[in-house]
């Protein structure tokens, strides 16, 4: 299985923070990784897939980039609403996984 | 707009079985493979299994493999999980999600979510 490991676990920032996550693979997955987004209680929602496609309806400071193994997403400026954790899932072969996944906080 | 609803979640002891139903609408669900994903209490997701479009392909996370059993009736638009020999470490909150691409044969990603059941498996 191919391992996906997310930093940090868990971040503290402020509204208009710029927010940085990061997803390392444990071998080379080219661009086949997307970024979810997780609120307590609900399903996960597709942010950004093949790396660096922003899914329609998400806006437009979330944005992803990395290839092989070692991938970003960003939050440009974060919102009262971007408050939650977040998992990338990498689908380069016929078990996709998810990252532990990152839990943005209020500081 | 697209609907993905799990049921048949519920209490269960080790060792004994259990099937999850997803009824799907809104988008032809023949078209597109089909996931479970599940996140224990507490915890992060895991990917379960895959059924592609047409029901040729099924694939398994090695945690489920032998016990769980993907099944899809395109009739119907729904989705099934068997899960046989439960274990205390199958208890979780159930997804069904869509696969984003059209007719693939190997999984990819999952851009529609039903809201999930909870699966206890406990004495």
């Amino acid at each position: 299985d191919i391992q996906m490991t997310q930093s940090p676990s868990t971040l503290s920032a402020s509204v208009g923070d710029r927010v940085t996550i990061t997803c390392r693979a444990s071998q080379s997955i080219s661009n086949w990784l997307a970024w979810y987004q997780q609120k307590p209680g609900k399903a996960p929602k597709l942010l950004i897939y093949d790396a660096s496609s922003l899914e329609s309806g998400v806006p437009s400071r979330f944005s992803g980039s990395g290839s092989g193994t070692e991938f970003t997403l960003t939050i440009s400026s974060l919102q009262p609403d971007d408050f939650a954790a977040y998992y990338c899932q990498q689908y380069s072969n016929y078990a996709p996984t998810f990252g532990q996944g990152t839990k943005v906080e209020i500081k | 707009q697209v609907q993905l609803v799990e049921s048949g979640g519920g209490v269960v002891q080790p060792g004994r079985s259990l099937r999850l139903s997803c009824a799907a609408s809104g988008f032809t669900f023949s078209t597109y493979g089909m996931h479970w994903v599940r996140q224990a209490p507490g915890k992060g997701l895991e990917w379960v299994a895959v059924i592609s479009y047409d029901g040729s392909n099924k694939y398994y996370a090695d945690s489920v493999k032998g016990r769980f059993t993907i099944s899809r009736d395109n009739s119907k638009n729904t989705l099934y999980l068997q899960m046989s020999s439960l274990r205390a470490e199958d208890t979780a909150v159930y997804y069904c999600a869509k696969d984003k691409i059209a007719a693939a044969q190997t999984p990819h990603y999952f851009d529609y979510w039903g809201q999930g059941t909870l699966v206890t498996v406990s004495s």
